[in-house]
């Protein structure tokens, strides 16, 4: 049963505009999320997170919006470059965790096209 | 530099062998974690551990056992009962702060069975 759930595969875009990437959970209770960025044959490096007594968080070019209502969250690069272009992974936190443990979605490889 | 290493970059194993990957950290993080990535795939918890000599199952334990007898080092072994254990090996860890932490990754193990 997927919790998260990434339905877009992969995202091309052209320089300077605009990417959106989104993600959707089904587990009511999730109240803490995160977005990872991750290169072929590294680790996920960590981007932006966003708590749910929040609707936005913005960090330079990234933003994270959150729709509780909808279960529904988006990443929103602006401008994007080509440097970009990589694998990002939604996550979520179940607000009754102390583990830490992190529910991953499929990722959505984004291209950032010149 | 503060961080995480995983080594061998590459590992291969050979039908019915065990096999054992490193994972070190020296950020001072009270829990690790394992994951595995296979294409077209999120990230899947196989072991997670909160503190010293103490770790827990995670979503695809089966096939894999682990130890926790540092802080610094959390190894995983592949065992013969693992019968996929082509994939994409990742060690994070994280200082729990009731479930807002970021988890932080190694560069990862990318294990082939010969």
């Amino acid at each position: 049963d997927q919790q998260v759930k990434q339905n877009s595969p992969s995202l091309s875009v052209q320089e300077g505009r605009i990417s959106i990437l989104n993600c959707d959970y089904t587990n009511s209770m999730f109240d803490y999320f995160l977005w990872y960025k991750k290169y072929p044959a590294e680790g996920p490096t960590f981007l932006i997170s966003i708590s749910s007594i929040k609707d936005k968080n913005e960090d330079g070019r990234f933003t994270v919006f959150l729709n509780k209502s909808a279960k529904h969250l988006s990443l929103h690069i602006v401008p994007s470059q080509p440097g970009d272009s990589a694998v990002y992974f939604c996550a979520a936190v179940h607000g009754s965790s102390n583990t830490g443990k992190l529910i991953f979605g499929q990722g959505t490889t984004l291209q950032v096209k010149p | 530099d503060g961080g995480i290493t995983q080594s061998p970059k590459y590992l291969f194993r050979k039908e019915g062998q065990n096999v054992t990957l490193s994972c070190e950290q020296n950020l001072n993080h009270d829990a690790m974690y394992w994951y595995r990535q296979d294409p077209g795939q999120g990230l899947r918890l196989i072991y997670y551990s909160q503190i010293v000599n103490d770790f827990q199952k995670g979503d695809i334990a089966e096939g894999y056992s682990v130890s926790r007898e540092k802080k610094e080092s959390f190894p995983l072994t592949v065992t013969s009962a693992q019968k996929n254990p082509t994939a994409f090996y990742l060690c994070a860890s994280s200082m729990p702060r009731r479930g807002r932490e970021t988890q932080y990754f190694g560069p990862g193990t990318r294990l082939l069975v010969l």
